[in-house]
């Protein structure tokens, strides 16, 4: 069965530095895909970014980029120029290429804090 | 930007009773999820929901768990007889296209407390 971890339950960053986030996942497939979620206080559960595991570049979404290691099963996730509003819950998620699994794994989430 | 809708925010209901929790999927969706999220702990999925019928369900997802589509629009989570250990965020989720790259686009989820 596939499974998801990440390591560090909490983590704080100074405003405007960079912190990176780890996640490792076990999986036996070749073909996946790997999410980094965000949870601020307002609950919703929000897409920050994705990759494929076919694709060997990394993703990137402005701030956001990660840093993805097939070999290593490893997808960490690094925020630049923090920001205030960076402060939330984080989970990293993986999904089955399959088309019958379609469903997605979460870890159990990093809380980052933001310090001014 | 069209949302996933969540109602109620938050549930108190006694133990042994039945709930419904509400959703509103994004319109043009064809996938719909339910996750659950106990206090502190990680996110869980439950059943996923595809062409009226149930795609694929967790062990979590017992006889005391029911989904619907009842119309064309809400997508209902019913648990049966409430236990304290239901006690969760539960979110609703829906998907334009079926696995692979296509992100889970989650509501704001309902709180659900079992006294």
């Amino acid at each position: 069965a596939q499974t998801v971890t990440q390591s560090q339950p909490e983590m704080s960053v100074q405003e405007a530095e960079t912190v990176t986030l780890s996640c490792t996942y076990d999986t036996s497939e070749s073909d996946y895909y790997l999410f980094w979620y965000k949870q601020p206080p307002s609950r919703q559960m929000i897409l920050v970014i994705r990759q494929e595991a076919y694709k060997q570049q990394n993703a990137t979404e402005n701030r956001f980029s990660v840093n993805f290691q097939k070999a290593a099963k490893s997808f960490s996730l690094k925020i630049s120029d923090s920001q205030l509003g960076d402060a939330a819950m984080y989970f990293c998620a993986y999904r089955r290429s399959l088309n019958r699994d379609d469903k997605i794994i979460f870890g159990k989430g990093t809380r980052l804090h933001i310090l001014p | 930007e069209p949302e996933v809708t969540q109602t109620p925010s938050h549930q108190v209901t006694q133990m042994g009773q039945e709930v419904i929790l509400h959703c509103v999927p994004i319109s043009n969706h064809l996938y719909f999820y339910w996750y659950r999220q106990i206090l502190g702990q990680k996110v869980e999925f439950l059943v996923s929901f595809y062409n009226n019928e149930i795609s694929e369900k967790s062990e979590i997802f017992d006889d005391q768990f029911s989904v619907e589509r009842p119309d064309g629009s809400n997508f209902t989570l019913k648990i049966r007889s409430t236990k304290l250990e239901d006690s969760a965020m539960y979110f609703c989720a829906s998907s334009e296209l079926r696995g692979g790259n296509s992100p889970l686009h989650f509501g704001n989820g309902t709180r659900l407390t079992v006294t």
